[in-house]
């Protein structure tokens, strides 16, 4: 089993939907990063959490470190939101440099 | 404009050839990473440098070469390339990320290297 999951794996939603997407994780960590790959495969970084609830613009992370699990919504989703999004932890492992990455939820707004 | 610049986009390299992926940062960031990205796999930290002079591997380090010889510079060697090197390469840069090197509040990756091994 992956210490990261991600879900949905593909989700495909209409504009102007409420998009929720879920990364649960098994071990402790210090931190979780939202990543937004897009098509053209550049990467941006949305959020770093290790407590609580960020928002960005259309953008919401929550993270619940009792229940090892992370959500990012949309709000009034758009086409240009049509991304990969990545959910990756920072395990709180005394002198773990990396990150462990999930593979993943592949969003598509339709118009 | 500010941010990481990573070279080149796409390559083909014969098995045996080596390579160097260069990347360069002007965000005098301390934290600079390479990641390979596979199908149906999370990125995977190949090397890391917590700054000039200071690198170290990943999970993924064989088969791989850094440096860090300046704060904006992190390139990637790859010695003898083999086809199970095929992969898209991202490099990324940071301010330190909690103390302990990784990936900071503020992450910048560049574009990408697709790299085909044949």
């Amino acid at each position: 089993k992956n210490e990261v999951e991600q879900s949905p794996q593909n989700l495909t939603a209409q504009e102007g939907e409420f998009i929720t997407i879920n990364c649960s994780y098994s071990v402790g960590i210090s931190a979780l990063h939202w990543l937004q790959q897009h098509p053209g495969g550049g990467i941006v970084s949305l959020f770093m959490l290790s407590s609580g609830k960020k928002k960005h613009g259309r953008l919401i992370a929550t993270i619940n470190i009792q229940e090892k699990h992370s959500s990012l919504h949309i709000t009034a989703s758009h086409p240009r939101d049509s991304a990969v999004y990545i959910c990756a932890v920072k395990r709180s492992d005394f002198g773990n440099e990396k990150l462990t990455f999930g593979t993943g939820t592949r969003l598509t707004i339709i118009p | 404009n500010a941010g990481v610049t990573q070279t080149p986009k796409f390559q083909v390299l014969k098995t045996g050839q080596s390579m160097t992926l260069q990347c360069a940062q002007d965000m005098n960031h301390e934290y600079m990473s390479w990641y390979r990205q596979d199908p149906g796999m999370g990125l995977r930290l190949i090397h890391y440098s917590v700054g000039a002079g200071i690198t170290d591997q990943g999970e993924v380090p064989n088969g791989y070469n850094v440096s860090r010889s300046t704060t904006e510079d992190f390139p990637l060697r790859l010695l003898s390339a083999a086809p199970s090197q095929t992969s898209v390469y991202f490099c990324a840069s940071s301010y330190f990320g909690g103390g302990t090197g990784t990936l900071g509040a503020e992450a910048f990756f560049g574009q990408g290297t697709r790299l085909t091994v044949v």
